[in-house]
């Protein structure tokens, strides 16, 4: 079965500190991941997906096919970084359904 | 870009009887929308994928009978809760699948609070 493993339930770093958050998936042929991003009272929305290979809000993410791992990196977190991210793999069946990971909450602290 | 509106955002209801929630693309058209139940502190749960047109498929231990959906347009698709109960409270959120500039991607509803008396 295909699945996406956030190990971290709570990340808590300072304000400025690189933050990393980690994504595994099981392998199975070419994935299309996302990381997803809620912020407290606010709907999910689309944070980046590994095909864009860009960077929004100072946030990367790089598909290491090797490890099975999609990452979500900053360099230097800011306070209104705090929120649950979660990471997806689109389902490779006709409806594309998304599996997610747990989440990971992160607390950026002043 | 493109949005998702679901209505009612929140509703009370006593046990026994039934909630519908509307789940719409506002400026977009959807040939398929996903049902979420989520926890507090907790991961989406997908429900079921919605197909316009079709019968909508249920992940597994998801009661058909109990959460009926009806996608009946290419913007509109609803969820009914029969005969809700206790612990059927959650908080319910649709998404639709549509085509952004970097390829097709999920947009999320803003979600409905479900209470049950």
């Amino acid at each position: 079965a295909q699945r996406v493993t956030q190990p971290e339930k709570l990340l808590s770093v300072f304000k400025g500190a690189p933050v990393e958050l980690k994504c595994n998936y099981s392998y199975s042929g070419s994935p299309e991941l996302f990381w997803y991003v809620q912020y407290s009272r606010q709907r999910l929305q689309l944070l980046l997906r590994h095909i864009s290979r860009e960077s929004i809000k100072g946030f990367t993410a790089d598909l290491n096919k090797g490890e099975t791992s999609f990452h979500l990196k900053k360099p230097f977190a800011q306070e209104e970084d705090s929120a649950m991210y979660y990471c997806a793999r689109a389902n490779a069946g006709n409806n594309r359904k998304l599996i997610w990971g747990l989440g990971t909450s992160l607390a950026v602290n002043p | 870009g493109a949005v998702v509106s679901q209505h009612p955002s929140w509703v009370i209801c006593k046990s026994g009887t039934s909630v519908k929630i509307e789940c719409r693309s506002l400026d977009f058209q959807a040939t398929t929308m996903f049902w979420y139940r989520q926890f507090p502190k907790q991961s989406l749960m997908l429900m079921a994928t919605s197909n316009e047109g079709s019968k909508a498929t249920y992940e597994q231990g998801v009661e058909k009978d109990k959460f009926l959906i009806n996608h009946a347009s290419l913007t509109l698709s609803t969820l009914t809760v029969t005969s809700a109960h206790p612990e059927d409270s959650s908080f319910y959120i649709c998404s639709a699948r549509g085509t952004s500039g970097e390829g097709e991607t999920q947009y999320f509803g803003p979600g409905t609070r479900l209470l049950v008396l």
